[in-house]
This record gives C-alpha cells, sequence and structure tokens, in this order.
C-alpha cells in the first residue's frame, strides 16, 4: 500500500496561467476526493469520484476549476485563468465505499499553488 | 447542511497531561460518520479514529478515547498522557455515507517538554 501521491507538490505560477495537479488514489480505492485547504482553515470540498463518475462539486466551486477521473484510476483537478485567491494547498483523498461503515478518508501529501 | 464546529482554536499542555479536543456537529442525517484527523507539522492529514452514528459505545485505543454523544451533538477527543509528538492541529470532520467530509477549523495542540 503506497498510499495517496500527488504531483507536483509546489506550484507557481502567475495569474491567468492554467495549471493541472495530478492524484493517484490508493489503489483499491473507488472514491477520490478534492479539497482545498487554506492557512488557518479546515480543508474545504471541492468535488468527488466514485469510479469514473463524478458524483458531486461544490456549488462554491468556480467554473474556471474542473476535474476529470478518466479511467477510475488517477485523477487531475484543473484551474483555468487562475486568479491569486486560488493560491491554497488543493489536497486529494480516496477511500473504499462500502457496506462496512467505514468510509475514512486517507489523503495525499497536497501541491501548494502560488498565483503571483 | 453540515457544520463541523472545534471551539478551540489552541491548546497548550505540558507533556504527560491529559487533554481533551472538543467538537460539536450539525447535521439533518440520520445515519453520518464522524472522524478525527492529525495534521502535524509536515503537513499531510493522519486519520485516526472513526465513529458511526448508530453505534454510541465509546471507545480506547492506546492513548486515545473519544466520547461521541448524540443527544448533544458532541464527538469529542482524549489524548492521555500527552506527548510531544502529539504536537499538530486536529480536525474532526462529519460525513455522510462516504461522500464528502466536512471539517471542523482544527485545534492546534502544542504539548512541551
Amino acid at each position: 500500500d503506497t498510499g495517496v501521491s500527488q504531483d507536483p507538490r509546489h506550484k507557481i505560477t502567475k495569474r491567468g496561467q492554467n495549471v493541472t495537479f495530478r492524484c493517484d488514489p490508493i489503489s483499491e480505492h473507488n472514491r477520490l476526493y478534492w479539497y482545498r485547504q487554506t492557512l488557518g482553515q479546515g480543508p474545504e470540498f471541492l468535488t468527488y469520484f466514485q469510479n469514473e463518475a463524478q458524483l458531486e462539486k461544490s456549488r462554491l466551486l468556480s467554473d474556471r476549476f474542473s476535474a476529470e477521473r478518466p479511467k477510475g484510476s488517477f485523477s487531475t483537478l484543473e484551474i483555468q485563468r487562475t486568479e491569486q485567491g486560488d493560491s491554497a494547498m488543493y489536497l486529494c483523498a480516496s477511500s473504499l465505499a462500502s457496506g462496512a461503515g467505514r468510509y475514512e478518508q486517507y489523503f495525499g501529501p497536497g501541491t501548494r499553488l502560488t498565483v503571483t | 447542511a453540515q457544520k463541523v464546529t472545534q471551539a478551540q482554536t489552541e491548546i497548550s499542555v505540558v507533556e504527560k497531561e491529559d487533554v481533551t479536543l472538543d467538537c460539536v456537529y450539525e447535521t439533518r442525517d440520520t445515519t453520518y460518520y464522524l472522524f478525527w484527523y492529525k495534521q502535524p507539522p509536515s503537513g499531510e492529514l493522519v486519520f485516526l479514529i472513526r465513529r458511526n452514528s448508530f453505534d454510541e459505545q465509546n471507545e480506547i485505543s492506546g492513548r486515545y478515547s473519544w466520547n461521541f454523544q448524540k443527544s448533544t451533538s458532541s464527538f469529542n477527543f482524549t489524548i492521555t498522557a500527552s506527548q510531544v509528538v502529539d504536537s499538530a492541529v486536529y480536525f474532526c470532520a462529519l460525513s455522510e455515507l462516504g461522500g464528502k467530509s466536512t471539517f471542523g477549523d482544527g485545534t492546534t495542540l502544542t504539548v512541551k517538554p
């Protein structure tokens, strides 16, 4: 079990540029989540997938954000036309949804985005 | 809508003291799951404990214990005999049936030697 991995770990970009982040979940996990965390706050939900289906997207999420999980394995999160307010840590998590009532999420190390 | 409140922003204790972190939640769901996560200075969130809404039995796991009270919508977490390595930000989270989790804003615990 190699855990959740994210790439890149750090990204600095200029306002207006597009950025894409990748997340590789724990291999047997069928659910994958994206969160955003800013300093002093808890993670804020962005979207999540079960296999390749995107089941929920935050209403607070701008149309500039899009996520995919094309084959039900890794996922990408793209931010178009970045703004300084997008600067944050982007966290990916995965879980195994089952009838056993577990559902805890395992988090990756995050991608820290800085928009200048 | 779901909401998680961690009223304690920061707690400081001396090593070997017991410390309790408070968590109060709001949800309309009858089935839900509660979690505690730890975020050490290195930054990666680590899952600690889980409790299902239909199971109010409180448990102890090593130095960790938790007190789940549905009547007061509270899910408090206690570390017994705290150690310096316990210093971290602790988050309480609420989830419905494996969907999104709603997190509190965290409690920063500092354990001094």
